[in-house]
């Protein structure tokens, strides 16, 4: 069965700090890949997606992840973080023949001001 | 507010209660999902819908949970004779037609507590 592994259960950095966020998944077929954001008190949002082409891609807000088809990988970062990316991060798969996502555990970043 | 609409927001039952949860997807969207999330962990798939029609269910949707869509415009989840297990956050999705390639726009959720 599909999985997603995040190591990083919770991350504290202080602003202006760099940020890489880890995500394997085990699946060995065509995935799309997603990072959710969830601030605190709002619903799950979109903040980028792999679905082809260029395996660097750029969401909002200044992330960008990259996508390492060799090592399962598709990690999330930041070169320099704020206090309000403070916030619950969630790495997805989507198995390209179906619809239904498989989430990873999150990690939860604190941001210190 | 166009986004994916849920209600409640929270519930709280006592075990051996049935609760139903309401889900209104994005206008045109046709494709709905609901996953369940616990504490701690990221939101698990339970079922979707493609207009009416339930296409897939996940082995954590035991017996006691049924899912409607009835004319493939908002859904509801029904919980019969609920459990302390079930006690979680409950997510609606919704996403647009599109061949192939499926964005999800998720809705706050409806927080259950059973008692």
């Amino acid at each position: 069965a599909q999985s997603v592994s995040q190591h990083n259960h919770h991350v504290i950095l202080s602003e202006a700090a760099s940020l890489e966020l880890g995500c394997n998944y085990s699946y060995g077929g065509t995935v799309n890949l997603f990072w959710y954001v969830q601030y605190p008190g709002q619903h799950l949002q979109l903040l980028l997606k792999y679905f082809s082409g260029d395996p660097l891609v750029k969401g909002i807000k200044g992330f960008e992840a990259e996508f390492i088809k060799s090592k399962f990988s598709f990690n999330l970062r930041k070169p320099s973080v704020q206090w309000s990316d403070t916030a619950e991060y969630f790495c997805a798969v989507n198995d390209a023949g179906t619809y239904k996502y498989i989430f990873g555990t999150g990690t939860r970043l604190k941001v210190l001001a | 507010d166009t986004g994916v609409s849920q209600d409640p927001r929270h519930k709280i039952t006592k075990r051996g209660q049935n609760v139903t949860f309401r889900c209104d997807p994005i206008s045109e969207h046709n494709r709905l999902y609901w996953y369940r999330q616990t504490l701690g962990q990221g939101p698990e798939f339970l079922t979707y819908f493609q207009n009416e029609a339930q296409l897939e269910k996940s082995r954590l949707l035991s017996d006691r949970f049924s899912a409607e869509r009835p004319k493939g415009s908002f859904s509801t989840l029904e919980i019969q004779r609920t459990e302390q297990g079930d006690s979680a956050m409950y997510l609606c999705a919704s996403s647009p037609r599109r061949q192939g390639i499926d964005i999800q726009y998720f809705g706050a959720g409806t927080r259950l507590s059973v008692l």
